[in-house]
């Protein structure tokens, strides 16, 4: 079965630029998604269609998906950046990354 | 705008099946959009379960398919979710999502706020 594999973790600095890789076999040559999801709360789309964003989300939230590795980066993280991120992919059927924690500290 | 509300049991027993719907507001069910299933089990990660087009057309997740009927009420403009034989391991939070793009293969832009089930004698 197809996977998509995330890092457990990141940590970044306020005001400093986070990138959370999703890695899988030929990824680049399939759409991408990325989520985030805050304690208690639904997932949100942040990005779809490798590079494109939602209505509302902020400007430093970006993708991009080549090879086999996608990536989400947030430009000037901020405290309220601070959430699980998964990314997903349809391939027979739809998969998810594992989850990253993104810490803001 | 588009709203999604689960709604059913918190508690199922083990063996027995597990039934969710799903109601959407703000939008026809029959819009062109897909409708999906999702569940996240206590401190884990996002596991799909399935999606439906209004006109019964659905994906399933091989690993539930067996298991798993989605079904959708156009006329009550809501969709619905059975889980049969349900053990301890579906214990989790049951979110309904849209997928806008009419293919039902591509991502989820609108999610329900999610219902526990806890599986359990």
């Amino acid at each position: 079965s197809y996977e998509l594999t995330q890092p457990p973790s990141v940590s970044v600095s306020p005001g400093q630029t986070a990138s959370i890789a999703c890695s899988g076999d030929n990824l680049g040559e399939k759409h991408v998604c990325w989520y985030r999801q805050k304690p208690g709360q639904s997932p949100v789309l942040v990005i779809y269609h490798d590079t494109r964003r939602p209505s509302g989300i902020p400007e430093r939230f970006s993708g991009s998906n080549s090879g086999n590795t996608a990536t989400l980066t947030i430009s000037g993280t901020q405290a309220m950046d601070e959430a699980y991120y998964y990314c997903q992919t349809w391939h027979i059927t739809m998969v998810f990354g594992g989850g990253t924690n993104l810490t803001v500290l | 705008q588009v709203q999604l509300q689960e709604s059913g049991p918190g508690l199922v027993k083990p063996s027995e099946t597990l039934s969710l719907t799903c109601a959407v507001s703000g939008s026809s069910i029959s819009s062109g959009s897909y409708w999906a299933w999702i569940r996240q089990s206590p401190g884990k990660g996002l596991d799909w379960i399935g999606s439906i087009y209004h006109s019964g057309h659905t994906y399933h997740n091989p690993s539930l398919k067996s298991r798993v009927t989605i079904s959708v009420d156009t006329s009550k403009n809501q969709f619905s979710l059975n889980l049969r034989s349900v053990t301890a391991a579906d214990t989790a939070q049951y979110f309904c999502a849209r997928d806008p793009t009419g293919t039902g293969t591509a991502y989820f832009d609108i999610w329900g706020q999610g219902t526990l089930v806890t599986v359990s004698s």
